[in-house]
């Protein structure tokens, strides 16, 4: 079964690192790319950025870009998503997903599945 | 605001069909075959249920189909259920840097 599971609910004060992870199994870890999904509280889903496990490159949205880092450790086949000074408007509920690649360069434009998701709260 | 529009809710019976509508602001979204559309329970992480405008994942019900007309893409539900009732969200690529959008969301209600 493939399945993609994520650490759990954190809970930390402004100005704090934090890094949460996302764990794939059941595929093949590097055929795929891992995308980070935030949903604050009660909205909708937007798009962070993804990753390719093979080279680690990545893609951010420019919403995202430099507030947020995105890595893969692919001996343990995990993605971090991670900040390094949290802000109470980070507070929100985080998924990480799959994106399958196609060929060398193309890729499906479609999620699944999808990581339980990790609750961050960040309050003082 | 999100660059998909989705209506903020609807409501159908059970046994009913019942429309979604996600609409693109901008052009190049509806060129485009990369429509996605996502079912979200609450307090769950969200299922794919159509991708590529209208295709169905192996294990979702037939009763979900999807469609897209110019920047307008529609997902229907026939034959309405009371498990149903959740969040659907559309989503598609687009050439912008952001490279994914999704849309607002539309809570469906099943009285």
């Amino acid at each position: 079964e493939v399945q993609l599971v994520q650490s759990g609910a954190e809970v930390k004060k402004p100005g704090e690192s934090l890094r949460i992870s996302c764990k794939g199994s059941g595929y093949s870890f590097t055929t795929y790319w891992i995308n980070w999904v935030r949903q604050m509280p009660g909205k909708g889903l937007e798009w962070m950025g993804r990753i390719d496990p093979v080279d680690s490159y990545t893609d951010y949205s420019p919403s995202f870009r430099g507030h947020v880092t995105i890595s893969t450790d692919t001996s343990i086949t995990t993605a971090y998503l991670q900040w390094g000074s949290l802000k109470a408007s980070d507070t929100a509920m985080y998924y990480c997903t799959r994106q399958e690649k196609v060929g060398l360069t193309g890729t499906r434009w479609w999620f699944d599945p999808w990581g339980q998701g990790t609750l961050v709260t960040v309050s003082s | 605001q999100s660059a998909l529009t989705q209506p903020a809710s609807v409501s159908g019976s059970p046994g009913q069909s019942i429309t979604f509508s996600c609409t693109a602001a901008s052009s190049d979204v509806g060129g485009y075959n990369y429509v996605s559309w996502y079912q979200q329970h609450p307090g769950k992480a969200p299922k794919l249920i159509i991708y590529d405008v209208n295709s169905r994942p192996s294990g979702v019900s037939n009763r979900f189909s999807g469609s897209k007309s110019g920047n307008t893409a529609s997902l229907t539900i026939s034959g309405l259920q009371a498990e149903d009732e959740a969040e659907y969200f559309c989503s598609s690529h687009t050439s912008a840097s952001t490279l994914v959008l999704f849309g607002g969301g539309t809570i469906l209600s099943v009285l």
